[in-house]
């Protein structure tokens, strides 16, 4: 069966340092991965997703990069974090393909608190 | 701008209750619609999707909701609530022949009073 790790779970982190969350999945091949951040009151919004290695789509201009070097590992990154980028960020992935790849399972997420 | 709304921020039912929480969108053509659900202290999940045909459509612990494409709506129901149902639920659409970008609604938070 697949699984989704996520890591840290937590991470507290001063203004303009730099991040790394790692999120990888085991049990698929090839699959599409993606990383949302939730935040109180306003839902999930997508950052990035990742059909395939080194092809990463950006859907919000911001402080925050995706990196997927390998096919199953999916990274999020910022060279100097903001106070904005607190927050919770889920990784997730799906299917490649078919109906399953509009079906996500998401990770246990990474909160993410900027001082 | 395409979006996904959740009407209900909050809602708090005794035990018994029926539910009905509700799920509007803005996008034309051909949709798939989901809910998912995330427990306290738990991953977020898929409670129930809706991709063609019935649009009645069934999911985990008796769960249901309905797909009404003329009023762009996808209301979550459940004629019984428990107090293990009290949960954050979250209403997503993805839009056919985009990219893959799955919009969520805000969430609909419900506590279950025992």
């Amino acid at each position: 069966s697949q699984t989704i790790h996520q890591w840290p779970a937590t991470l507290v982190q001063p203004v303009g340092s730099p991040l790394s969350l790692e999120c990888t999945v085991e049990g698929t091949s090839n699959p599409n991965l993606y990383w949302y951040r939730q935040a109180a009151g306003r839902g999930l919004q997508l950052l990035f997703y990742s059909v395939g290695i080194g092809q990463i789509s950006s859907e919000v201009p911001q402080n925050l990069s995706a990196s997927r070097p390998q096919d199953r590992q999916f990274i999020l990154s910022s060279k100097k974090l903001l106070l904005s980028d607190s927050g919770f960020y889920l990784c997730a992935w799906s299917l490649d393909r078919g109906s399953g790849a509009n079906v996500l399972t998401f990770g246990a997420g990474s909160r993410l608190t900027v001082l | 701008a395409q979006s996904v709304s959740q009407h209900n921020h909050h809602v708090i039912l005794s035990e018994a209750a029926s539910l009905e929480l509700g799920c509007n969108y803005s996008y034309g053509g051909t949709v798939n619609l989901f809910w998912y659900v995330q427990y306290p202290g738990q991953h977020l999940q898929l409670l129930l999707k809706y991709f063609s045909g019935d649009p009645l459509v069934k999911g985990i612990k008796g769960f249901e909701a309905e797909f009404i494409k003329s009023k762009f709506s996808f209301n979550l129901r459940k004629p019984s609530v428990q107090w293990s149902d009290t949960a954050e639920y979250f209403c997503a659409v993805i839009k056919m022949g985009g990219a893959n970008n799955l919009f969520f609604g805000t969430g609909t938070r419900l506590t279950v009073i025992p």
